[in-house]
This record gives C-alpha cells, sequence and structure tokens, in this order.
C-alpha cells in the first residue's frame, strides 16, 4: 500500500521569505500523481499543485513551485515571497493512475508566517 | 458563493442522540465523498457516492449512515456515536469518481460527549 509522510509537524517562515515543505511516499508504481492541498483557518481545503510523475519537468503554479524526485520518492512544496496569508496546513496526497484510485493524504504540516 | 457547502459548520452531540450533517455542491459534479480529518492523523476517506450510488465503504462503523439523494446532495446521518467520532468531517466532490482534483468544503467539527 502507498504511504506518504511528511515528518515535519510545524514551520515557520518569515514573510516575503521562502520555505520548502517536505514529503515523501512510498509506491511500487512508476506511473502515479502527487498533489498539494492547502488548508487556511476556514478549513476549506483547496488544490495548490499538481505532478504527474511521468513529466520530469517541476509543477509551478505562481509562487508555489515543487521539487520533484522519482528515484528518491520526494515531493517538496516550495513557497516564494511568503505571504500572511499562506499560513495554513498544507497536506501531501498521493494517486495512483487507476481509474477508482484514491487519494492518500500525509498528516500535514501546519505552516506560519512572521510578520 | 463557495462551490461546496457544509452545514452546521459545528456540532456538539452527547452519545445517544442521531443528528445529520449536510453538504450540497453547486459544481454539477458526478462524485461526492466524506473524509474524516482527525488531529495528527491523514484523512480518512470514509465513503464514496458516484451517480448517486455508493461506490465505496471504507469499513466505517454502521453509526455513520450516508445517503446521497441527488448528485447534488450528501448526508451523513449519525446515531449513538463515541467520543472517539469526534472530528472535522469533510465533503467533497469531483466532476467523477477519479478522485482528481477534490473541492472540499468547509467541514462540521463534531464533538462527542
Amino acid at each position: 500500500a502507498q504511504t506518504v509522510t511528511q515528518s515535519q509537524p510545524e514551520m515557520s517562515v518569515q514573510e516575503a521569505e521562502t520555505v520548502t515543505l517536505s514529503c515523501t511516499y512510498d509506491t511500487s508504481e512508476s506511473d502515479y500523481y502527487l498533489f498539494w492541498y492547502k488548508q487556511p483557518p476556514s478549513r476549506q481545503m483547496i488544490l495548490v499543485i499538481r505532478q504527474e510523475a511521468y513529466k520530469q519537468q517541476n509543477a509551478t503554479e505562481n509562487r508555489f513551485s515543487v521539487n520533484f524526485q522519482k528515484a528518491a520518492k520526494s515531493f517538496s512544496l516550495k513557497i516564494s515571497d511568503s505571504q500572511l496569508g499562506d499560513a495554513a496546513m498544507y497536506f501531501c496526497a498521493y494517486r495512483s493512475t487507476g481509474a477508482n484510485s484514491k487519494l492518500t493524504f500525509g498528516k500535514g504540516i501546519t505552516l506560519s508566517v512572521r510578520p | 458563493e463557495t462551490g461546496v457547502t457544509q452545514t452546521p459548520r459545528h456540532l456538539v452531540m452527547g452519545m445517544t442522540n442521531k443528528k445529520s450533517l449536510k453538504c450540497e455542491q453547486h459544481l454539477g459534479h458526478n462524485a461526492m465523498y466524506w473524509y474524516k480529518q482527525s488531529a495528527k492523523k491523514p484523512l480518512e476517506l470514509m465513503f464514496v457516492y458516484s451517480l448517486e450510488e455508493r461506490v465505496e465503504n471504507n469499513s466505517v462503523p454502521s453509526r455513520f449512515s450516508p445517503e446521497c439523494p441527488n448528485s447534488s446532495h450528501l448526508f451523513l446521518h449519525l446515531h449513538t456515536l463515541q467520543p472517539e467520532d469526534s472530528a472535522l468531517y469533510l465533503c467533497a466532490s469531483t466532476r467523477d469518481r477519479t478522485h482528481e482534483k477534490l473541492f472540499f468544503g468547509s467541514g462540521t467539527q463534531l464533538s462527542v460527549l
């Protein structure tokens, strides 16, 4: 079974600085999808970024980018120019490519942004 | 208007009570999900409905009873819950049941006394 590990429960970053959130996963599959979801204090989770394992290019969405290391099974999220609104819980998730495959989530990491 | 709406936002209930959680999506999606979020644990998928048919039940105790009367509405009926059932219950929807790009509601924070 696939597992997703987020080993850091909390991180803090200074406003306007860059922070990297770590995620590792375990799978025997060669093709799959990886996601980062953000859960702000409002509790409504939103998709931040998505990566397809067969694509070598790292996904980027504005200030958010990933460092996908397939051989190391590592999928970290980099937030550049951190803003106060980035304070939230961030969840890493994995999904295989099967039609009915489920998302497997990590435990999440709480990011605080210092003004 | 948010795409997925959940009510109530907070709920406190005794172990002998019966209550229901409601979820409504305005996105025209065909699949809806219930997740349980407990502190310091990964999200747990409870139920999946696709086109109003329950397609997945992840060994959830029978004291949780889902209902999907149409593709826009999802309920979670609760009865004789235990204190360990206290958690944030999240509803989500997707265009189809591929679990691709989930749209979440804001959840119901449930406390069982």
